[in-house]
């Protein structure tokens, strides 16, 4: 069935250095993937998108790339700030309501 | 996104009991959603509605049981016959229930058993 993988399940990084998670996803007709923030007991928070028809895509420190031959996309953060800790998730969509969500990646950035 | 509105934040329910988690959104979507979220799990979709008075099952849909009168509300009730309700349930709502719209999330209830 259709399932998404999210690697690592925890990770720590120093403050300023760059962060990366990755997701793979099962079913190729996937053509949009969301990625989340979720702080302690909030919502989750919509911080980038990408659609298939686009490799990569950048706001200020936050980044995604997209390989659909080998199906999988990455969140990259860069000069990563204490208040970039939360639980990231990614998912992944065909244009329906579904969203198939990853089980998500507890980031701790350590001062 | 404050336009989604969840309540109460908290909620505990007896054995046998039904209990009604409220979901209101001013931002004029067509689609809302109700996700389960346990903890180290994704988020898990119990029911969606794509536009007023109807609605559809989502993967987790047994045990509980919505309604869409208003294109603002999208209450979920977890009933007696969900054994295991204790999580966070999240809404999220949409412009649209397809066309790959972002989907928007509410602040959560989280729902404990006494």
């Amino acid at each position: 069935g259709e399932n998404v993988e999210q690697h690592p399940s925890t990770l720590s990084v120093q403050e300023g250095d760059s962060a990366v998670i990755k997701c793979t996803y099962s079913d190729s007709a996937s053509n949009y993937f969301p990625w989340y923030k979720q702080e302690l007991g909030k919502r989750p928070q919509l911080i980038i998108d990408i659609r298939s028809n686009v490799g990569e895509k950048k706001d200020q420190r936050i980044a995604v790339t997209l390989n659909k031959t080998a199906k999988h996309f990455s969140l990259h953060i860069t000069e990563t700030q204490p208040e970039d800790s939360a639980v990231y998730f990614c998912a992944a969509s065909k244009g329906t309501y579904k969203y198939i969500f990853g089980t998500g990646t507890r980031l701790k950035v350590l001062a | 996104d404050g336009g989604i509105t969840q309540s109460p934040k908290y909620l505990f329910r007896k054995e046998g009991q039904n209990v009604t988690l409220s979901c209101e959104q001013n931002l004029n979507h067509d689609a809302m959603y109700w996700y389960r979220q346990d903890p180290g799990q994704g988020l898990r979709l119990i029911y969606y509605s794509q536009i007023v008075n109807d609605f559809q099952k989502g993967d987790i849909a047994e045990g509980y049981s919505v309604s869409r009168e208003k294109k603002e509300s999208f209450p979920l009730t977890v009933t007696s016959a969900q054994k295991n309700p204790t999580a966070f349930y999240l809404c999220a709502s949409s412009i649209e229930g397809v066309s790959n719209q972002p989907q928007h999330f509410g602040d959560g209830t989280r729902l404990s058993i006494l």
